[in-house]
């Protein structure tokens, strides 16, 4: 089972701001099978990413998904106040997939 | 447009077994992958099992694979999930979900399961 480690745990930040969250997997994803969602208390996760880098239907293009094999980033280039969430990476290369454990977004 | 709605959880004791039903709509439930994914109090969600859209496989968490069961009805456009011998860590919000073999772009509103004596 690949693991799936975000970093940070929690972040505070104004809005306005640049934020770049991390995900780290115990071993290569292949063919970039990679997905972000946003959770808010209450609700269902709603996809973001998909392919490490698709945009999902509606998502606004301050979103952006980056990298490859282990390493992968989202990145929100600047902040509303609708985006402060959780936020989980998600690997689906393998038969069995697995989330990260999660980055808070809160506000500072 | 899409709507899953999840039923079936409830209060089951330890070692007991429940169903979980995902009736869909909005989309043809035939041609598509469809997942159950879990969430317990405060954690973060973890993916439970997937099949495809004949339902001829099936995929399942180390964590869950020989206690549950996925299935589909594609005539009444339906994904089951077959709980059995329940434990206190199955507790969780169980949400359906479907859009690709790996990703979920569409969500139900989650139905709750608690395993309590």
């Amino acid at each position: 089972e690949i693991v799936l480690t975000q970093s940070p745990g929690t972040l505070s930040l104004s809005p306005g701001e640049r934020v770049t969250l991390s995900c780290r997997a115990s071993q290569s994803i292949i063919n970039n099978y990679f997905a972000w969602y946003q959770q808010k208390p209450g609700q269902a996760p709603r996809l973001l990413i998909y392919g490490a880098s698709n945009r999902a239907t509606g998502i606004p293009d301050r979103f952006s998904g980056s990298g490859s094999g282990t390493d992968f980033t989202l990145t929100i280039s600047r902040l509303e106040p609708e985006d402060f969430a959780v936020y989980y990476c998600q690997q689906y290369g393998t038969s069995v997939l697995t989330f990260g454990g999660g980055t808070k977004v809160e506000i500072k | 447009e899409v709507q899953l709605v999840e039923s079936g959880g409830g209060l089951v004791q330890p070692g007991g077994s429940l169903r979980l039903s995902c009736a869909a709509s909005g989309f043809t439930f035939s041609s598509y992958w469809m997942h159950w994914v879990r969430q317990a109090p405060g954690k973060g969600p973890m993916w439970v099992s997937r099949i495809n859209p004949d339902g001829s496989r099936t995929d399942y968490a180390d964590s869950v694979k020989g206690r549950f069961t996925i299935s589909r009805d594609n005539a009444k456009n339906t994904l089951f999930l077959q709980m059995n011998s329940l434990r206190a860590e199955d507790t969780a919000v169980y949400y359906c979900g479907t859009r690709d073999s790996g990703y979920l772009g569409d969500w139900g509103q989650g139905t709750l399961v608690t395993v309590s004596s």
